[in-house]
């Protein structure tokens, strides 16, 4: 099926430990993007990528890597968990002009850091 | 720093009520608004969206306008069904479609 897949779909980390939250995207979108959503804060932007080789920080972007060598996939990093970094993050992949436009979310990664 | 405020948080009406769902934002240099729906534990579905030069979108029995002016966005659902049942979200695009800005969201329930 066509959309943006996420893995994994929970995770639990200890503190220190590093790894990488997977996002793959198969509409041939230029843009994807990163968020996390914490309880009473709705959705921050973490990082996000105009294209392949292109990307920028956003709201939220301290402990968090990214990089996009393909259009396909955009995988976001965490170099060092911390528990403040125990959310739910989603990964976005999107595309537009003012006719043809269009967003789709996967369906995220619960992390708990402990 | 552009801001977007939902209220009310929460909301619980009866089926078949018709509702309306505010949104706020403090900066009017919009490119667009949209409007999503979150279930619980899942991710996001995209309602609608109104271009910056736009009024209003309608789907079914939502519709959404814009006053960029007044910064202010609402929602209205028409004949509301527990399948209604989720929250709501509000997003600004500042500059296109690469990322947004989004609201707390108002989690809406429909009883039987």
């Amino acid at each position: 099926n066509a959309g943006v897949t996420q893995t994994p779909k929970f995770q639990v980390l200890k503190t220190g430990q590093s790894m990488t939250l997977q996002c793959a995207q198969d509409m041939n979108h230029e843009y994807m993007s990163w968020y996390r959503q914490d309880p009473g804060m709705g959705l921050r932007l973490i990082h996000y990528s105009v294209g392949a080789g292109i990307t920028d920080q956003g709201e939220v972007p301290n402990g968090y890597n990214v990089s996009r060598s393909t259009t396909e996939d955009f995988p976001l990093r965490l170099l060092s968990a911390a528990p403040s970094q125990t959310s739910v993050y989603f990964c976005a992949s999107s595309y537009g002009d003012r006719d043809y436009y269009g967003y789709t979310f996967g369906s995220g990664t619960r992390l708990t850091v402990v | 720093k552009q801001e977007v405020t939902q209220i009310p948080a929460a909301l619980s009406v009866p089926e078949g009520e018709n509702l309306v769902l505010n949104c706020s934002f403090t900066d009017s240099a919009i490119y667009n608004l949209q409007w999503f729906r979150q279930d619980p534990g899942k991710g996001l579905t995209s309602l609608l969206l109104i271009q910056s030069s736009q009024r209003e979108q309608t789907s079914g029995r939502l519709n959404a306008s814009l006053d960029k002016s007044s910064g202010r966005s609402t929602l209205y659902i028409a004949a509301s069904q527990p399948g209604d049942s989720a929250t709501y979200l509000c997003a600004i695009s500042p500059t296109g479609f690469q990322k947004l800005v989004f609201g707390t969201g108002t989690r809406l329930l429909v009883s039987p």
